[in-house]
Formats: C-alpha cells, sequence, structure tokens
C-alpha cells in the first residue's frame, strides 16, 4: 500500500457499528467544509460539504454535524463497510481567498474490522 | 465532475534531479491547484496555477523550486527542481468548478515521488 496515513491518527471500528470521525478548524472566516476520503493509491474523493449556516446535513450513511462556536466537524458514517476503509481530510474555505482554493485538516485513518 | 489525468503516476528520481508533472483536465476549468501530500501526511496547498500569468504560491514555496505552468484551461505542469530526499511526495493537481453552492475541488490520482 502506499504511504498515506501511516502517521495519522487511527479509528478503528467493528464493521456494522457507527463511525465518528472529528475535526477543528481555526480559520473563524471560514464558510464551507468539505469532507474527502482518500483511499490507499488514489486521490481524495468528495464525500460531503456543508455551509456554514448549516449545523447538519446528511447524504447516504453519512452526516456531517458543524459547530461553529467550537470551530469543530465532524463526519458521521452509520453502518461501517469494510469498503469505509481509508483516510478521511476535512477541508474548509474561506471566502476571502481567491476561487475555491481548500485548507485541509490532518486527517483520520478509518480501519474497519471484518 | 471532472476527470484529471497526471503524468507520471509514480517515480524514482536521483537527487539534484528535477521532474515536471503533468496535469490534464477533460473540461476548461477557471481555478487549477497544486497540492502536495508528504508522506503519512495531509494536504498543503504549494501554488494557484494561473492561466497566462504567473502562479500564485504558499507560504514556504517558491517559484525556483516548484516552477509551474498553465498554457491554457486544461492543461498545467509543476516541475519539482533540484530535488532532494524531502521532496518525496504525492504531489496532487485538483480543479475547482463552480457549480451552484458547491466549492468542491476535484483531485487527479497523485503524482508519487521518491527522490534517492
Amino acid at each position: 500500500g502506499e504511504s498515506v496515513g501511516l502517521h495519522l491518527p487511527t479509528l478503528s471500528v467493528q464493521e456494522g457499528d457507527n463511525s465518528i470521525i472529528n475535526c477543528a478548524y481555526s480559520n473563524s472566516a471560514s464558510d464551507y467544509f468539505i469532507w474527502y476520503k482518500q483511499e490507499s493509491g488514489k486521490g481524495p474523493q468528495f464525500i460531503i460539504d456543508i455551509r456554514s449556516n448549516m449545523d447538519k446535513r446528511q447524504g447516504q450513511r453519512v452526516t456531517v454535524l458543524l459547530n461553529k462556536t467550537v470551530k469543530h466537524l465532524s463526519l458521521q458514517i452509520a453502518a461501517t463497510q469494510p469498503g469505509d476503509s481509508a483516510v478521511y481530510f476535512c477541508a474548509e474555505n474561506d471566502p476571502n481567498n481567491a476561487g475555491n482554493m481548500l485548507t485541509f485538516g490532518g486527517g483520520t485513518r478509518l480501519m474497519v474490522k471484518p | 465532475s471532472a476527470v484529471i489525468s497526471q503524468k507520471p503516476s509514480r517515480d524514482i528520481c536521483q537527487r539534484g534531479t528535477s521532474l515536471t508533472i503533468q496535469c490534464q483536465v477533460d473540461s476548461q476549468v477557471t481555478m487549477m491547484f497544486w497540492y502536495r501530500q508528504q508522506p503519512g501526511q495531509s494536504l498543503t496547498l504549494i501554488a494557484t496555477a494561473n492561466q497566462g500569468s504567473e502562479a500564485t504560491y504558499e507560504s514556504g514555496f517558491v517559484i525556483d523550486k516548484f516552477p509551474i505552468s498553465r498554457p491554457n484551461l486544461t492543461f498545467s505542469t509543476l516541475t519539482v527542481s533540484n530535488m532532494s530526499p524531502e521532496d518525496s511526495s504525492i504531489y496532487l493537481c485538483s480543479v475547482g468548478k463552480s457549480s451552484g453552492a458547491s466549492r468542491e475541488l476535484f483531485f487527479g490520482e497523485g503524482s508519487r515521488l521518491t527522490v534517492l
């Protein structure tokens, strides 16, 4: 496998359980947030996004929660599957920056045990 | 969405040499970025590739080390110059497409460089 995720915090869950991955951000001006999934040997893939005028958004098996007061973002994955094993990154966009430039958080490696 | 192709997908390079990474997008895009992902780390923005003008570099990255070209709206190159083992990383091309409220960036598969 590739080297992505070797030094990142790891969350290990049992298949079928729910997973919660957390992310703290520092820029109060950020108003748009994304969760990406990066599998070994691949580029990051979009999972779900949320704007700062919302505190919760749901997708298929995933939910993103945003707490602007404490600058915290979380990704909840329901009924975690082996295919969910990957490194997960949160990213933020400051509208004062040019274009869609994203600033990435540190990442968490999710390992799903069968 | 956008389909992004990067070349090479991986390479092993000798210290002191330079390597140019190519990024081809299947459609015209205004916003194109180059990120670096060091082993076991997150993504760090190197620069914004601007069509028709010099790239905009982030703090800690300079043009002499990472020259970037953007000759048109579908293509860009990143050169990693005078490489050292510390440059061993995954280099990722990404593009943004304005689509309603989304500010999603699409990523290529990355170019994995190992410098010996």
